[in-house]
Parts: C-alpha cells; sequence; structure tokens
C-alpha cells in the first residue's frame, strides 16, 4: 500500500528566505507527482506535476524535483512571500491499472511572516 | 469559464439523513474524483469514474453513494450509514492524457448537527 510522508509538518520563516519542502513515498511505481496548494477552507491549487519520468520541474519561483528510485521529492521555494503561507500537499499517482488513484500526504503549513 | 463547481459550500445534516453534495464540470474531462478532507489529514479517495454509468469505490467508499449520468456531473449521496460523515469533501476531474493532471473545486464542508 502506497503511502506517502512531508517532512516538516509545519514551518514558520522570515520573509525572502528560501525553503525546502519535503515528501517521500513508499512504492516507487508511480505515474506522476503532484504538488498542491491549499489555502484555509479552499480547494486544491495544482503547482506542478512530475511525470515518472521527468527529475524536475520548474514554475516561477518555484520548483519540483523527483528521484523515483529513493521514493522523494521536493519543493523549493526561492525568495518566499506573505502570500506563500498555505498548506501545501505532495501526491502520487499510481502507475498500472489504477487509474486516477492519488494517494495524498498529509502536507505541510507554511507560515511566511514578514 | 471552464472549472470545477461544487455546491453547497456549507451543509449541515441531522443524524440519520441522507445528503447529496453536488460536482459539476465544464471542462469536458473524463475522469472524475471525489475525496474526503479531515483536520491534519491528507486527502482519501471515496469514488472515481472514467466514463458515463460507469465507477469505482476508493479507499473509503462504506456510507457513501455515487452516479455518472452526464460526463459533466458526478453527484456524492452521504447516507445514514456513514457513521462519520463530518468533513470536507472536494471534487477533482482529469482528462485522459500523458499528464493526467487532477484538477479541482472548491469544495463543500458537510457538518453533522
Amino acid at each position: 500500500k502506497q503511502e506517502v510522508t512531508q517532512i516538516p509538518a509545519a514551518l514558520s520563516v522570515p520573509e525572502g528566505e528560501n525553503l525546502v519542502l519535503n515528501c517521500s513515498f513508499t512504492d516507487s511505481a508511480i505515474y506522476n507527482l503532484q504538488w498542491f496548494r491549499q489555502d484555509p477552507g479552499k480547494g486544491l491549487t495544482s503547482l506542478l506535476l512530475i511525470q515518472s519520468s521527468q527529475r524536475e520541474q520548474t514554475s516561477g519561483r518555484l520548483n519540483a524535483s523527483l528521484d523515483k528510485s529513493s521514493g522523494r521529492s521536493t519543493l523549493y521555494i526561492a525568495a518566499s512571500q506573505p502570500g506563500d503561507s498555505a498548506t501545501y500537499l505532495c501526491a502520487v499517482l499510481a502507475g498500472g491499472t489504477s487509474y486516477g488513484k492519488l494517494t495524498f500526504g498529509q502536507g505541510t503549513i507554511l507560515t511566511v511572516h514578514p | 469559464d471552464g472549472g470545477i463547481t461544487q455546491s453547497p459550500k456549507y451543509l449541515f445534516r441531522k443524524e440519520g439523513q441522507n445528503v447529496t453534495l453536488s460536482c459539476e464540470q465544464n471542462l469536458n474531462h473524463d475522469a472524475m474524483y471525489w475525496y474526503r478532507q479531515d483536520p491534519g489529514q491528507g486527502l482519501r479517495l471515496i469514488y472515481y469514474s472514467q466514463i458515463v454509468n460507469d465507477f469505482q469505490k476508493g479507499d473509503i467508499a462504506e456510507g457513501y453513494s455515487v452516479s455518472r449520468e452526464k460526463k459533466e456531473s458526478f453527484p456524492l449521496t452521504v447516507t445514514s450509514a456513514q457513521k462519520n460523515p463530518t468533513a470536507f469533501y472536494l471534487c477533482a476531474s482529469s482528462i485522459y492524457s500523458t499528464e493526467r493532471a487532477q484538477f479541482f473545486g472548491p469544495g463543500t464542508r458537510l457538518t453533522v448537527l
């Protein structure tokens, strides 16, 4: 059974810092990995998607990497801003016939203070 | 304006009642999903549907039912058999593509009184 773990559970940083969020998964037979952002009481916004054959993806100040063999992904946020404060979730999509089955981590609550 | 809509935003239910949560998408996506989110936990899959008139159970389907009569609609019924229904419910959809990215609606918060 796939299990996804995110570390740390919470992170508080001053504005301007670069930071790294970690995600690990137990079964390397994944199709892709997605990073999402969730604001309080809201739905999920997709940030980055990495296919199993890719090593990293970048969007603006965000960079996500994937090491499938070791079961790890990181989300790097450069020059953090108070508007980045949210919960960040990673999720892996199972390969094979389990179409659409995303397994989520519990999330990292990020607070960026001015 | 394309997207996924869920209604209502807040829903209150008395014990013993069935309630239905609405999910509609105008993205022309093939697959749709229902997830449940509890405080401090990640999302868990309830049901998913790859095509019209077909759906499969996820990890926590007990006490829930769904239908998929139209491509754009995937309503979720929370029955009285669901022992702890208070949660945040999220609907998602995806298109058959190499990427298989899932996109989420704004959610419905269900509270049992």
